[in-house]
């Protein structure tokens, strides 16, 4: 089972950041925390992860709390093609699996 | 670099048939990973693989469904007298070798199969 907590869908308007949050309270020290993200029927792309610092890449940024267990993927600049499912996923890394849960599905209005 | 490619992209299958559906990783990653996804469901762990090995199946239905990761070659997950309910999308994710690895799964676009 999943051990992290999604709001079921949010939505943002078009040009404004999109803030998705993510509950993981039981997640282990060596546990990292990954966004994935699935647009309509396609495979599932990476976006971003991190264990304990914030991270920022190209796509966007990932706000951990200092207790880690919560986190907030932060998309700056949304666009209509960023409609999707957003999966945030705990894993120890490294071969390991990731167990995708329902996830949350950002809709971005024009 | 190519990506994950997997075929077939769609396989139309009758009951009683069998599936055969196949990813190529990325050059270079040595474990494959395949998910299934119900329509309206989410992404379900089936088995992880590295060559010649099988890591972890404990996704996998206990029957009729294998997989394998050869030395040469494509993974090749193999669903055998095909029912309804195996309707679904398969997606296969790839990774590189331990101590390259950073945890991210690269997907591909998935084979999608129709049990009539």
């Amino acid at each position: 089972d999943a051990k992290t907590t999604q709001p079921p869908s949010m939505d943002c308007a078009e040009g404004r950041a999109a803030n998705l949050p993510c509950n993981h309270s039981t997640i282990s020290g060596n546990e990292y925390v990954y966004w994935y993200r699935q647009i309509h029927s396609q495979g599932p792309q990476y976006i971003i992860h991190g264990l304990k610092n914030n991270e920022t890449n190209e796509m966007a940024s990932l706000i951990i709390t200092e207790d880690r267990k919560s986190s907030t993927l932060i998309l700056p600049h949304a666009t209509l093609r960023d409609t999707a499912v957003y999966y945030c996923i705990v894993s120890a890394g490294a071969n390991s699996k990731l167990t995708f849960g329902k996830g949350i599905t950002l809709s971005v209005r024009p | 670099n190519a990506g994950v490619m997997q075929n077939p992209r769609h396989l139309v299958r009758r009951r009683g048939q069998e599936a055969r559906l196949r990813c190529s990783p990325m050059k270079g990653h040595s474990h494959v990973y395949w998910y299934r996804q119900l329509p309206e469901e989410g992404l379900k762990f089936m088995v992880y693989l590295q060559k010649e090995n099988i890591i972890d199946e404990s996704g996998m239905p206990k029957e009729r469904f294998s997989a394998e990761f050869p030395k040469e070659g494509p993974s090749i997950l193999r669903i055998q007298q095909v029912v309804r309910g195996d309707s679904a999308a398969y997606f296969c994710a790839s990774s590189p070798r331990v101590g390259t690895n950073t945890g991210e799964l690269f997907f591909g676009e998935g084979s999608r199969l129709t049990v009539l």
